[in-house]
């Protein structure tokens, strides 16, 4: 069973500028979730989704961050204007029932 | 909210040893309690859970135990591995807010021949 899925894995950027992460859970994962790890820390979550609609967003830094999970599947989640402190790896998650699954993470640099 | 911390931050141990990381909640109403472990550049993976109707569950060379009443839970490693070297995290769901894990501070494991 293929796990989820994201991309870019790495994207350097310089601050003020843009950026847009892709997800695609697993197969069949009615919820998926964002979540952000700094670098020495536990992820954090940014926002779950059951399906294509926000179940949690009361961490993501809304001036900054959006996310959106069109047709309940692939997920994309934007930072526009990125800072410094957003330099962190940004996780994507999903799952069926009980048990979240982890993808690989998209590392973001922001300079 | 919940809370979850995490001991030790750095753990050294010699293959074939065993390794403990204990943690401990804040949220009496956490009932389910994933160990995850992240190897350099890799997204974390899920190694064994555990949930509030049960106290032990083992899966080979891994254990996690939940004491409830303490509100702490532990995971043990027994016959290390090089393979093992990671950072390992616990963490928490509250049950009023499925999929919103609080995860610990990790635990750095390097396992030595």
């Amino acid at each position: 069973e293929a796990g989820v899925a994201q991309s870019p894995r790495y994207k350097i950027i310089e601050k003020r500028q843009s950026v847009a992460f892709w997800c695609n859970p697993i197969s069949g994962h009615a919820t998926l979730y964002w979540y952000q790890q700094i670098l020495g820390q536990g992820p954090k979550l940014l926002i779950q989704f059951q399906n294509n609609g926000v179940v949690d967003d009361s961490q993501l830094p809304k001036d900054r961050f959006s996310a959106e999970r069109l047709k309940g599947v692939d997920s994309t989640l934007k930072i526009q204007p990125a800072k410094l402190e957003d330099s962190a790896v940004y996780l994507c998650a999903s799952s069926l029932v009980n048990t979240i699954y982890f993808g690989e993470g998209s590392w973001l640099t922001v300079v | 909210g919940e809370n979850v911390e995490q001991h030790p931050s750095t753990l050294s141990v010699q293959e074939g040893d065993s390794a403990v990381i204990k943690c401990t909640y804040s949220d009496s109403a956490s009932n389910y309690f994933p160990w995850y472990k992240q190897e350099l550049g890799k997204g974390p993976q899920l190694i064994i859970d555990i949930r509030s109707n049960v106290g032990e569950k083992k899966d080979q060379r891994i254990a996690v135990t939940l004491n409830k009443t303490a509100k702490h839970f532990s995971l043990h490693i027994t016959e290390t591995q090089p393979e093992d070297s990671a950072v390992y995290f616990c963490a928490a769901n509250p049950t009023d807010s499925w999929g919103k894990l609080q995860f610990g501070a990790g635990t750095q494991v390097v396992v030595t021949p």
